[in-house]
């Protein structure tokens, strides 16, 4: 069973459109941090929150954690073709170990 | 401060051969976590290091393995490679700490290891 599980798994849209991502679990954290990977790299860290019902802006990109810190989503505005790649949510509950999500896979047409 | 570094950047190996990568993390970080990424897919957990020792493993058979030597840099091996190992493999670096979670990994570029 997957800790974090995306949404949606795959989206193609145009550029211009605006997006949300998902990642969700029925465990609560205290923390969540949203990763972005190009095709061939490694993933880069965007951001991290940690408070229920925060709400972080990255310039296009709008970070929310849920209320209940069980879920979180990724808002991106006018998304480019810069945007593509592959977005990853995670969470390290104990110490131990990094749980990722199943990820979402954007593809921006120009 | 230096990121993390992977070598070598990119592999190609014969089936059967076996094939052995490097990670050196960020300065300070005592955890070394590795992950095979094969295409389209999420991160695939391989394990992890913490002060030379493995404290957890993913679901891999024992072709594969790893060590992390008392400067947190870390070795991880592949034996009898198969086609299927084909992947980007990705080390992360972290301040983890058993008890005290909420830290953030950081990733080095990966090896692109190709089985033929």
């Amino acid at each position: 069973t997957q800790l974090l599980e995306q949404s949606p798994q795959f989206l193609s849209i145009q550029e211009g459109e605006n997006l949300t991502v998902y990642c969700n679990s029925s465990s609560v954290f205290s923390s969540l941090q949203w990763y972005r990977q190009e095709p061939g790299e490694g993933p880069v860290l965007l951001v991290t929150v940690v408070t229920g019902g925060e709400v972080k802006k990255l310039k296009r990109l709008t970070f929310q954690f849920g209320d209940a810190r069980k879920d979180s989503s990724l808002h991106i505005t006018a998304a480019q073709p810069g945007d593509t790649g592959l977005s990853l949510c995670a969470a390290d509950p104990t110490g131990n170990q990094f749980y990722f999500g199943t990820g979402t896979s954007l593809t921006v047409i120009p | 401060k230096a990121g993390v570094t992977q070598t070598p950047r990119y592999l190609i190996k014969t089936r059967g051969q076996q094939v052995t990568l490097s990670c050196s993390p960020i300065s300070g970080h005592r955890s070394v976590s590795w992950y095979q990424q094969t295409p389209g897919q999420g991160l695939q957990f391989l394990f992890e290091y913490f002060s030379e020792t493995q404290r957890n493993k993913g679901n891999f058979p024992g072709r594969f393995s790893g060590r992390q030597f008392s400067n947190s840099r870390s070795e991880m091996n592949v034996s009898t490679l198969e086609l299927g190992d084909s992947a980007l493999y990705l080390c992360a670096s972290s301040s983890l700490v058993t008890g005290r979670g909420n830290t953030e990994a950081f990733f080095g570029q990966g090896t692109r290891l190709t089985v033929v």
